[in-house]
């Protein structure tokens, strides 16, 4: 078992471009959930999806969008990079919207560092 | 919505002896309680958790945890550490239903280092 693999593990972008980020989750999960981990911080939540739409988000802009395929993949976008994007994102999966995370468990990737200059 | 405040953002212990990385939390409805860990470039990894029941919860590596309701505090600690503990510490909390029970609020993390 493969577990959580996120791609590319490391990016550079520059201010104002566009990035999509990759998840493919654990065998046999069909729910995908993104954070934003920022330097000396925890991390944060973006949002989750299931059967390919967003079912919940947390308190960031549009600019962040997402994407589920039916192989239960996922991206993040992020439009309009900002300086303050740079982080690591970690995408965690697990079994079953609708079984909270005290009856299922998140599985996290490695993460991808994003660099904005 | 919750919060979580690790205490301590470094704890450096010698091996072999004991360590308590502290949490609280702040919640108005009931959660669950979870300590993840993250080994140098590898992603989380629950090490255990709350739901309800015994407040004292243990992991298969020795580590425990004790919920306090009247503190809303979730402590992790370790009798005796070892070398390959050196990682970093998150305490976590989800609500225990609707909406906010699929997400996890994190602290900011505890870097443990255990020197030889």
């Amino acid at each position: 078992d493969a577990g959580v693999t996120q791609s590319p593990t490391h990016l550079i972008k520059t201010r104002g471009q566009q990035v999509t980020l990759r998840c493919s989750p654990k065998s046999g999960h069909d729910t995908v959930s993104w954070y934003q981990q920022a330097l000396g911080q925890g991390p944060q939540f973006i949002f989750q999806y299931y059967e390919e739409e967003e079912r919940q988000r947390g308190n960031f802009p549009d600019r962040f969008s997402g994407h589920q395929f039916p192989n239960y993949s996922s991206e993040l976008n992020v439009n309009a990079l900002l300086l303050g994007d740079s982080a690591l994102y970690l995408c965690a999966s697990s079994l079953g919207y609708g079984r909270n995370l005290g009856n299922t468990e998140a599985f996290f990737g490695q993460g991808t560092r994003l660099t904005v200059v | 919505a919750q919060s979580v405040t690790q205490l301590d953002s470094q704890v450096p212990v010698f091996e072999e002896a004991p360590v308590e990385l502290r949490c609280n939390y702040s919640s108005s409805v009931s959660v669950y309680l979870f300590w993840y860990v993250q080994y140098p470039n590898q992603g989380l990894q629950l090490l255990l958790k709350y739901l309800s029941g015994s407040t004292l919860v243990e992991s298969i590596n020795g580590f425990e945890a004790e919920f306090n309701k009247s503190q809303t505090s979730f402590h992790l600690r370790k009798p005796s550490v070892h070398i390959s503990d050196t990682a970093e510490y998150f305490c976590a909390v989800s609500e225990s239903s609707g909406a906010g029970s699929y997400q996890l609020t994190f602290g900011k993390g505890t870097k443990l280092s255990v020197i030889p």
